[in-house]
C-alpha cells in the first residue's frame, strides 16, 4: 500500500523567512502533485512534477522531485502572510490517471 | 476555462436520510474521482470511473454508491447517513495522457445532524 508522508504537519514561520516542506512516498511513481487548500475551500493545483529531477517555480514557491529518493520538496522563499494555507502533496501510484494518494498535509501559518 | 462543477455546494441532512451529490467533469476528461475530506484530514479516495465504467474503488462505505452517466456527469449516492459522514466531498477529473494533472471541483459540504 502506498504511503505518502509529509513533514512537518504544522509550520509556523515568520514573514520573510525560508522553509522547506518534505514529502516522502513509498512507491516508484514518477508523478507527484502539490496542492494548496484554504480552509473550507477546494484543492488548488500548484505544481505537477512528472519526472526525476523536475523542478518548478511559481512566485515564492519552488517544488522538486527526486524519484530515486522518493522525495519531493516544496521550498518557500521569503514567506508572506498570503501563503498561509494547508499544502498537500499527492502521488499517482501507477503513473497514469490513477487515484491520487495524499499526504496528511502541512498547515502553514505565516506570522508577522 | 471550464472547471469541474459540483452541486450542491452545501447540504444539510438528518441521520438516516439519503443524499445525492453531483459532479460535472471538465469536457473531454475521461476519468472522474470522488474524495471525502473530514475536518482537518487529508482527502480520502472513494471511487473513480473511467469512460463511465468503475475503474478503482477506495474506502467507500457500502451505504454509498456512485455512477457515471452517458453525458459523463457522475453522482454519489449516500444512504442511511451517519454523523460521521459529515465532510467535504470533492470530485476531480483528469484525462489519460494529458500531463497537467487532476482538477478538483469546489466540493460539497455535507452536514449530517
Amino acid at each position: 500500500e502506498l504511503k505518502v508522508e509529509q513533514n512537518p504537519l504544522f509550520l509556523s514561520m515568520q514573514e520573510g523567512k525560508n522553509y522547506t516542506i518534505y514529502c516522502n512516498y513509498s512507491t516508484t511513481s514518477d508523478r507527484l502533485y502539490w496542492y494548496r487548500q484554504d480552509p473550507g475551500k477546494s484543492l488548488e493545483s500548484l505544481f505537477v512534477l512528472l519526472s526525476n529531477g523536475a523542478v518548478k517555480q511559481e512566485g515564492r514557491l519552488m517544488a522538486s522531485l527526486d524519484t530515486k529518493a522518493r522525495l519531493s520538496t516544496l521550498h518557500i522563499t521569503a514567506a508572506v502572510h498570503d501563503l498561509s494555507a494547508t499544502y498537500f502533496c499527492a502521488v499517482d501510484p501507477y503513473s497514469g490517471n490513477t487515484p491520487l494518494v495524499f499526504g496528511k498535509g502541512t498547515r502553514l501559518s505565516v506570522i508577522a | 476555462a471550464a472547471g469541474v462543477i459540483q452541486s450542491p455546494r452545501h447540504l444539510i441532512k438528518e441521520k438516516r436520510e439519503t443524499a445525492t451529490l453531483k459532479c460535472y467533469p471538465i469536457p473531454r476528461h475521461d476519468t472522474v474521482y470522488w474524495y471525502q475530506q473530514g475536518p482537518g484530514q487529508d482527502p480520502q479516495f472513494l471511487i473513480s470511473f473511467y469512460e463511465k465504467m468503475q475503474s478503482d474503488k477506495g474506502s467507500i462505505p457500502d451505504r454509498f454508491s456512485a455512477q457515471q452517466f452517458s453525458d459523463y456527469h457522475s453522482e454519489l449516492n449516500m444512504s442511511s447517513l451517519e454523523l460521521g459522514d459529515s465532510a467535504l466531498y470533492f470530485c476531480a477529473s483528469s484525462l489519460l495522457g494529458l500531463e497537467y494533472g487532476y482538477t478538483f471541483g469546489s466540493g460539497t459540504r455535507l452536514t449530517v445532524v
